[in-house]
């Protein structure tokens, strides 16, 4: 079965512009949340969508925000980058049941200049 | 707040050693702990899941046990390969959330010929 597939791969953007990330979950799960990874902080979540509503929310400025749709794609948004902005944003797929395993895509590199 | 800490930060072995991999965690109050791989620049391939209730699951030279007590879990790699060469992440997923995983800080493996 296919995998969780993000697009794009890999994104240059200048600051103070927006960007949007998309995500595609595996077939049937309905549970998606999104981390960003840095050098410096390791792997971070951002938030945890189920059934089109968000579920958690990390630490991170309102910059952040999120969507999934009724096919449980999901999308991810940041406005105003920032160099720091700079990336490689996860996303994972799961069924959205408590202890059910986490499957991750293959990222998004987003670089801001 | 959950903190995850994985030991050593890297390692290098040759071919053909067994090795073993640590992470420990500051609140035993989890659903299950998750092992990832990660190869550079790439997505997170989940190797073993643990439930909070299991004490170890195997999956081919792969094994990881929890002591959920005492806040550790290692995994143990059999006949360590070339192709093995990767960072291991280690993340906890606490109660009340489905996909929100706190993730270690990982382990960068080289096994050399």
């Amino acid at each position: 079965k296919a995998g969780v597939t993000q697009t794009p791969r890999y994104l240059i953007k200048t600051r103070g512009q927006q960007v949007t990330l998309s995500c595609s979950p595996i077939s049937g799960h309905r549970s998606v949340s999104w981390y960003q990874q840095t050098p410096g902080q390791g792997l971070q979540f951002l938030f945890e969508y189920f059934s089109e509503t968000q579920r958690n929310k990390g630490n991170f400025p309102g910059r952040f925000s999120g969507r999934q749709f009724s096919n449980s794609r999901s999308e991810m948004n940041v406005s105003t980058l920032e160099l720091g902005d700079s990336a490689l944003y996860l996303c994972a797929s799961s069924l959205g049941l408590a202890g059910t395993e986490a499957f991750f895509g293959q990222g998004t590199r987003l670089t801001v200049v | 707040k959950q903190e995850v800490t994985q030991i050593p930060a890297a390692l290098s072995v040759p071919e053909g050693e067994n090795l073993v991999l640590n992470c420990s965690f500051t609140d035993s109050a989890i659903y299950n702990l998750q092992w990832f791989r990660q190869d550079p620049g790439k997505g997170l391939t989940s190797l073993l899941l643990i439930q909070s209730s299991q004490r170890e699951q195997t999956s081919g030279r792969l094994n990881a046990s929890l002591d959920k007590s005492s806040g550790r879990s290692t995994l143990y790699i059999a006949a360590s390969q070339p192709g093995d060469s990767a960072t291991y992440l280690c993340a906890v997923n606490p109660p009340g959330t489905a996909s929100k995983l706190t993730f270690g800080t990982g382990t960068r493996l080289q096994v050399t010929l």
